[in-house]
């Protein structure tokens, strides 16, 4: 299986911030990376999709990159909304694994 | 727009089979060929991929699950189910149903399963 890795685990940070999170796989997965968004109590929520692309209706400031091992989700000013758990998700090769989330507090 | 919900007893005894129902509205689940997914969470854990099934009865497993997993598909009742079967502790999770293959969307809501007796 192929091993996801986020850091951080959390970070806090405030409205208005730039908050990068970082993916990284145990293997090249080229592009097939998925990134989503979990509110407490509530199903995840798809953002991007293969590295960098946004889904339809995720706000303009959420934006992917990488490729390879190494991938990055940034949310350019975080809004009250964002605050919540991020997952990545290797699409490469089955099984689909997730990282083990980072979570986004107020600081 | 497409929704999943899903359905099922909240509680199960270890040793015993988990049975959930998805069942999807606002699409026809076999119109589309798309995949439709078992994710499942356990409290306070992360996210673990248990297998989809393509709207033809094609499944995919995770290896992690795959001697108790059965995954099926009724398309006159444009439903999808999962069974996990001889289930323990470590079976208690939030269930949730999703559309898609490499990536899911949209997903259901979600249904907390107890193993427990």
């Amino acid at each position: 299986d192929i091993q996801m890795t986020q850091s951080p685990s959390s970070l806090s940070a405030s409205v208005g911030d730039r908050v990068t999170i970082t993916c990284r796989a145990s293997q090249s997965i080229r592009n097939y990376l998925n990134w989503y968004q979990q509110k407490p109590g509530k199903a995840p929520k798809l953002l991007i999709h293969t590295a960098s692309s946004l889904q339809s209706g995720v706000p303009s400031r959420f934006s992917g990159s990488g490729s390879g091992t190494d991938f990055t989700l940034t949310i350019s000013s975080l809004q009250p909304e964002d605050f919540a758990t991020y997952y990545c998700q290797q699409s490469y090769s089955p099984p689909w694994t997730f990282g083990q989330g980072t979570k986004v507090e107020v600081k | 727009q497409l929704q999943l919900q899903e359905s099922g007893p909240g509680l199960v005894k270890p040793s015993e089979t988990l049975s959930l129902t998805c069942t999807v509205s606002g699409g026809s689940i076999s119109s589309s060929s798309d995949y439709w997914g078992w994710i499942r969470q356990p409290p306070g854990k992360g996210l673990e991929w248990i297998g989809s099934i393509f709207y033809s009865g094609n499944t995919y497993y995770n290896p992690s699950l795959k001697s108790r997993v059965t995954i099926s598909v009724d398309t006159s009742k444009n439903q999808f189910s999962l069974k996990v079967s001889s289930v323990t502790a470590a079976d208690t999770a939030v269930y949730y149903c999703a559309r898609g293959w490499r990536s899911f969307d949209p997903w259901g809501q979600g249904t907390l399963v107890t193993v427990s007796s």
